[in-house]
Parts: C-alpha cells; sequence; structure tokens
C-alpha cells in the first residue's frame, strides 16, 4: 500500500531557481494539503485542495502555486525560491472528517 | 483563526505515565486531534475527540473539555519507542468544507530507561 507518495525526497535549491514538489495518493481521498515543517515547529498549511478542480490558500500561502492536476495528484510550486522557504515539505490527504494521511516529507534547502 | 498552546518538551522515564496537554483558541471548533511524529518521519494520526470525555486507545487516552478549550494525550505504560514529537491539532471546516487542520506547536518526549 503505497499511501501518500512524494517527490523528491530532497532537493537543493540556489536563490531564485524554480521547482514543483509532486504529491500522489492511491486512496481515492477528495482533500489534499500541502504542510510546510520548520525546526522545532508545528505543521503550517500552506494550501489544500478540498477536492478536484477546487484550492485554497492557508495560513502561509505567499511564494507558492498549487495544481490539483486530478483527484490522485496536487502539485506545489516554487517560482522563485527564497532562503526562508527552507523547510521539509508534508503533503498529506484526506476525506472530510477523517484523519490526514501524510507522506514522506520533501527536505527543501535553499542557499 | 486558531492558535494552540502545549510544552514544548516533556521527560518520563520507561513504564511510566505522561501526560501532554494542550490548550486551543479557535473561532470554530470541530474537534481535536493527536497526531505523533517520529524524528525524520511523517506525522501519524494517533486519536481524535469531537466530544467531552475521554478517549482510549490502548496505552494511549485523550481527553476533552470543550467548555476550557482544553485536552491532554495520556500515555501510559512508556515504551523507548513512544520518544518522539506529539501535535494537537483543531479542526476548521474551511472555505470550501474541507477538513483542514491547525497544528500546535508540537511536544517532544524523551522517554529514558
Amino acid at each position: 500500500n503505497a499511501g501518500v507518495t512524494q517527490t523528491p525526497k530532497f532537493q537543493v535549491l540556489k536563490t531564485g531557481q524554480s521547482m514543483t514538489l509532486q504529491c500522489a495518493q492511491d486512496m481515492n481521498h477528495n482533500s489534499m494539503y500541502w504542510y510546510r515543517q520548520d525546526p522545532g515547529m508545528g505543521l503550517r498549511l500552506i494550501y489544500y485542495s478540498a477536492s478536484e478542480g477546487t484550492t485554497d490558500k492557508g495560513e502561509v500561502p505567499n511564494g507558492y502555486n498549487v495544481s490539483r492536476l486530478n483527484k490522485r495528484e496536487f502539485s506545489l510550486r516554487l517560482e522563485s525560491a527564497a532562503p526562508s522557504q527552507t523547510s521539509v515539505y508534508f503533503c498529506a490527504s484526506s476525506e472530510v472528517n477523517s484523519p490526514l494521511h501524510f507522506g514522506n516529507g520533501t527536505r527543501l534547502t535553499v542557499t | 483563526g486558531q492558535s494552540l498552546e502545549q510544552p514544548s518538551e516533556v521527560t518520563a522515564v520507561e513504564g511510566a505515565i505522561v501526560q501532554i496537554n494542550c490548550t486551543y483558541q479557535t473561532s470554530g471548533f470541530y474537534g481535536l486531534s493527536w497526531y505523533q511524529q517520529h524524528d525524520g518521519g511523517a506525522p501519524t494520526f494517533l486519536s481524535y475527540n469531537a466530544l467531552d470525555g475521554l478517549e482510549e486507545t490502548g496505552r494511549f487516552s485523550s481527553f476533552l473539555s470543550r467548555s476550557d478549550s482544553y485536552g491532554y494525550l495520556l500515555l501510559q505504560e512508556l515504551q523507548m519507542k513512544d520518544s518522539a514529537s506529539y501535535f494537537c491539532a483543531v479542526r476548521d471546516l474551511g472555505n470550501n468544507a474541507g477538513n483542514m487542520l491547525t497544528f500546535g506547536g508540537g511536544t517532544r518526549l524523551m522517554v529514558k530507561p
């Protein structure tokens, strides 16, 4: 059972470079989320998609864009990376009123 | 908006009982969840309380008091493998009736022999 799969696992970018973090789930969940986690801190919501075709901003959306490609896939794009975006990024999926299932994270460093 | 407070660190010995508290302030409340995260790993769901009272799942229990905006996670018969970070989280229905969770800063539990 794959669950939620994130790629890549690790990435190093230079300031100003762009990249897309990929996320796919095989649980047929309607909702998908992107969180970031900084050292010693909780998870902060960047964007979420309640269902296919919808996306909404979370707590910290600046500097990011998302695409809900289909029911399975939800990608996060950094158009011009900044050192402040160095973090661990987690994708998650769920049904309404059900627990979140997280991927294993992408560890991003921006130099 | 939502805000949650929990202690940053707790230390306990193997076999003991530990309680991790969480207080919250929310504009709308739809339940308190607890997640566990081992170092380098992904958060995993532990428990959920929508109503007041105690929910028990094996060695772990979670309690909620909505009138006090307070909950706790109780871990019994602590084992070394329980060393991890524990996050409380509240649900917000969000703009599109999704299932948004706002997380606390996490409590790092260290279990010593």
